[in-house]
Formats: C-alpha cells, sequence, structure tokens
C-alpha cells in the first residue's frame, strides 16, 4: 500500500505565474484535501475534494483552483503568484468525506515565489 | 469555529512521560478532540483522536476531562524521534482541520 506522494518537492517561480501542484492519494481513498503551511505556522485549509467535485473550501482567493482525477489523484492550481503564496503544499487523503479518523498527509511541495 | 490554546514549546527528557496539555474551552458537543504531530520537513502525522472517553494506541494516550474542556496527550516514553510539533485540533471530522501554532516539544538525551 502506497502512501500519499506529492510532486514536485521543490520548485521556484516568479510572481504572477502561475503553478500546478500534483497529488497520489493513498490507494482506496477517494478524498483528497490541500493544505498551505507558512513558514512557523500551522496549515490552513485550502479545500477538499471528494469522488472529482469540490466538497469545502477555506478562505482562500478563486486563483487557488484544484481538480480530482477518476483515479483520486489531484492537482492545486495556482494563479497570478504572489510573494505571500510561498509555503508548504500539504496534500492529504482520507477514504471519504465526514470522517473522524485519520488524514494521511504527503511530505509537501515547497514553493518559492520570488 | 472552537479554539485550542497549547503552549508554545515544551522539554521532556529521553525516556520520560511527557503531557501535552490543551484547552478548548469553547468545544462544541459534535467536536472531537485531534492530535497531529510534524516532524521536521514532514508533513503532519496523526497521533489519535477522541470524543468523551480517554483513549489509547499504540502511539500515545489521550486524556479527556469530563467537562470535554480540556484534553492531554500523553506519550508514555519520550524517545527522539518525538520531537515534533504537536497539533490539537477541534472538528466534528476530518474534513476541515483548523490547525493553530501547536506545541514545538524538545526531547533532551
Amino acid at each position: 500500500e502506497t502512501g500519499v506522494t506529492q510532486s514536485p518537492t521543490h520548485l521556484i517561480k516568479t510572481r504572477g505565474q502561475q503553478v500546478t501542484l500534483r497529488c497520489s492519494s493513498q490507494s482506496g481513498h477517494n478524498t483528497v484535501s490541500w493544505y498551505q503551511q507558512a513558514l512557523g505556522q500551522g496549515p490552513q485549509f485550502i479545500f477538499q475534494y471528494y469522488r472529482e467535485e469540490e466538497n469545502g473550501r477555506g478562505n482562500f482567493p478563486p486563483r487557488f483552483s484544484g481538480l480530482q482525477f477518476p483515479n483520486y489523484s489531484s492537482e492545486l492550481n495556482v494563479n497570478a503568484l504572489e510573494l505571500d503564496d510561498s509555503a508548504l503544499y500539504l496534500c492529504a487523503s482520507s477514504p471519504g468525506t465526514g470522517l473522524t479518523g485519520e488524514l494521511f498527509f504527503g511530505e509537501g511541495s515547497r514553493l518559492t515565489v520570488l | 469555529d472552537a479554539k485550542t490554546t497549547q503552549p508554545n514549546s515544551m522539554e521532556s527528557n529521553e525516556e520520560e512521560p511527557v503531557h501535552l496539555p490543551c484547552n478548548h474551552s469553547t468545544i462544541s458537543g459534535t467536536d472531537y478532540i485531534h492530535w497531529y504531530r510534524q516532524l521536521p520537513s514532514q508533513g503532519p502525522e496523526y497521533v489519535i483522536h477522541g470524543l468523551t472517553s480517554n483513549v489509547n494506541n499504540r502511539m500515545a494516550s489521550l486524556a479527556i476531562a469530563e467537562d470535554r474542556k480540556s484534553s492531554t496527550l500523553i506519550l508514555h516514553r519520550a524517545t527522539l524521534r518525538d520531537a515534533a510539533v504537536y497539533y490539537c485540533i477541534l472538528s466534528p471530522n476530518n474534513n476541515d482541520m483548523r490547525f493553530g501554532a501547536g506545541t514545538r516539544l524538545t526531547v533532551k538525551p
């Protein structure tokens, strides 16, 4: 059973560019959540995808968007990058939505915006 | 949203028990108490969760006050690998987990 994998692990972009981050969920998991973690802070919820539909969103602007594919892998897209978007982006999967059990996190993609 | 209050940092000696407190006086009846930890350069890792009764698993124990306004995560024998930031989170489920700043645990050999 493979865990949650994210790519790329590190990347550097310039202000105004667009970025796509990818996540493969744990086998058998149909729910993926994305979090942003700024340096020295706890992760902040961006949104969740359940069976290819957005299923809840945190306080992030529309330039943060996502997709979930039929195999339940997911993408996070950020347009018009700003300096404050520099952060660790974490993906987490679970076997369903509305559960109380364990969220399985990947190791994250570290984005630096110059 | 119900908030949690945790100490910014704690220190422990290796092989001694560690009690990590969390205050949550505004907890609602449907909120579970979730604990995650984040080791350096890794994503958060699930530790334990509970609703009303104390819970035990292979990693830790969770002691929940009778009025549910506070809880304590107990690591029975701290090891150097337990050095991490520990997050106490209130949520009715794991859909939208509101992480705070957590407690940074240092384990001294």
